[in-house]
């Protein structure tokens, strides 16, 4: 059921920058609605990790950072580290009603 | 602390119905949206239901709609999901959340696992 779609798997070394992406359509992200991204660590349920397509809730580090544009959406990890090994999601809106929340279909990070 | 504690979860048979609860606690449960989100195993995230406030606001994913009804008690700081004509498809850990900054799902409680099977 997942209508944002990310690439299954990103890698980097410690201390590298890597990037997500999440890509929707005119029903979703396109139609100007905001973007959440959430970290699911092994085993934990999920965590807010950027709202509003670039807000960092309090406690969450710097390195990570959101942004969108057009019908997508992008999450970057700056100076990689071991502990940002786990899943990532997006999650929109959408204008049908059938489906008003949409999630990504999620991306594994691996550090190298 | 914001804590969302989700509990009914088990095995029960097709066809089948289950209650799950979440008790909610650490901040006012009435002045929020509260949502059910749930992640098949080594699946991901798909969003199920959620209620308003007042309970007014009320939607479904088409997947469930029918079939699950969502309530809450803001008395008793309560969100509730009855699960009827189970599939095995409902199998997955249910998460509730609750819609806070900029409308994102803030806080997550532990979840709980349902699941389907004969």
């Amino acid at each position: 059921q997942s209508v944002l779609a990310q690439p299954p798997s990103v890698s980097g070394t410690p201390g590298q920058r890597v990037t997500i992406t999440c890509s929707g359509s005119s029903s979703n992200i396109g139609a100007g609605y905001d973007v959440h991204w959430f970290q699911q660590l092994p085993g934990a349920a999920p965590k807010l990790l950027i709202y509003g397509n670039n807000n960092r809730p309090s406690g969450v580090p710097d390195r990570f950072s959101g942004s969108k544009s057009g019908t997508s959406a992008s999450l970057a990890i700056t100076g990689l580290q071991a502990e940002d090994e786990a899943d990532y999601y997006c999650q929109s809106y959408d204008t049908r009603l059938s489906l008003p929340y949409v999630f990504g279909t999620g991306t594994k990070v691996t550090v190298l | 602390q914001v804590q969302l504690v989700e509990s009914g979860g088990g095995l029960v048979k097709p066809g089948g119905s289950l209650r799950l609860s979440c008790a909610a606690s650490g901040f006012t449960f009435s002045d929020h949206y509260v949502n059910w989100i749930r992640q098949a195993p080594g699946k991901g995230l798909e969003w199920v239901s959620y209620i308003s406030m007042t309970a007014v606001d009320i939607h479904y994913a088409d997947s469930v709609k029918g079939r699950f009804t969502i309530s809450r008690d803001n008395a008793k700081n309560l969100l509730f999901l009855q699960m009827n004509s189970l599939r095995v498809e409902d199998t997955a850990v249910y998460y509730c959340t609750r819609r806070g900054v900029g409308g994102a799902s803030d806080y997550w409680g532990q979840g709980t696992l349902v699941t389907v099977s004969s």
